[in-house]
């Protein structure tokens, strides 16, 4: 099955600046890579997502890259603030028959802001 | 929270006791899922549902069971809870031929 890896495990970072979390996935059939926020005690919320036709897709701050050769994906944010603080996760999923799509999920990366 | 709810959020239990755990969901949407996030391990696909009455298997399906008799519903039964089934469990949606899933709250479940 498909395995993702996510790195780094925790990130710190100067209000302002920039953070990158980056991903891997280990089957070339994965074709959709979402990207999920999750705030203490709240369920995972999508933040933004790309598909394999893509190589880069962008939210205001928020950018997501995919390079489908070496079969990984990361997420940038820009000028970061406090409130982008939280775990954020990585997935991958492709169609896995009827129709359906089973992610398979990064173990997190906790960032924290620094004001 | 895209319309679903899961309830109880919180539940404390005893070995060996059944739980039952419900998502429900107000979109129509036809595929439905539930998942485990244990610390270390991020989400992991327990069951999911491409219909009413249709369910099949996950990553870390053994000791749960799932049942969807309405589309807005999706069941989670532990038919005898273990500690290493204490976690928090979520559910999601999605719609269609669409890949894109939302979360539900979840539902912290303790097993002593």
């Amino acid at each position: 099955g498909e395995n993702v890896e996510q790195h780094p495990s925790t990130l710190s970072v100067q209000e302002g600046d920039s953070a990158v979390i980056k991903c891997t996935y280990s089957d070339s059939a994965s074709n959709y890579f979402p990207w999920y926020k999750q705030e203490l005690g709240k369920g995972p919320q999508l933040i933004i997502d790309i598909r394999s036709n893509v190589g880069e897709k962008k939210d205001q701050r928020i950018a997501v890259t995919l390079n489908k050769t070496a079969k990984h994906f990361s997420l940038h944010i820009t000028e970061t603030q406090p409130e982008d603080s939280a775990v954020y996760f990585c997935a991958a999923s492709m169609d896995s028959g009827a129709g359906s799509y089973q992610l398979t999920f990064g173990k997190g990366t906790k960032l924290s802001v620094i004001p | 929270d895209a319309g679903i709810t899961q309830s109880p959020r919180h539940k404390v239990t005893e070995t060996g006791t059944p739980v039952t755990l419900r998502c429900h969901q107000t979109e129509n949407h036809r595929y439905m899922y539930w998942y485990r996030q244990d610390p270390g391990h991020g989400l992991r696909l327990i069951h999911y549902s491409y219909g009413v009455k249709d369910t099949d298997k996950g990553e870390v399906s053994d000791g749960y069971s799932v049942s969807r008799s309405k589309t807005e519903d999706f069941l989670l039964t532990l038919e005898s809870a273990t500690s290493s089934q204490t976690s928090v469990y979520f559910c999601a949606i999605t719609g269609g031929l669409e890949d894109t899933q939302y979360f539900g709250p979840g539902t912290r479940l303790t097993v002593l």
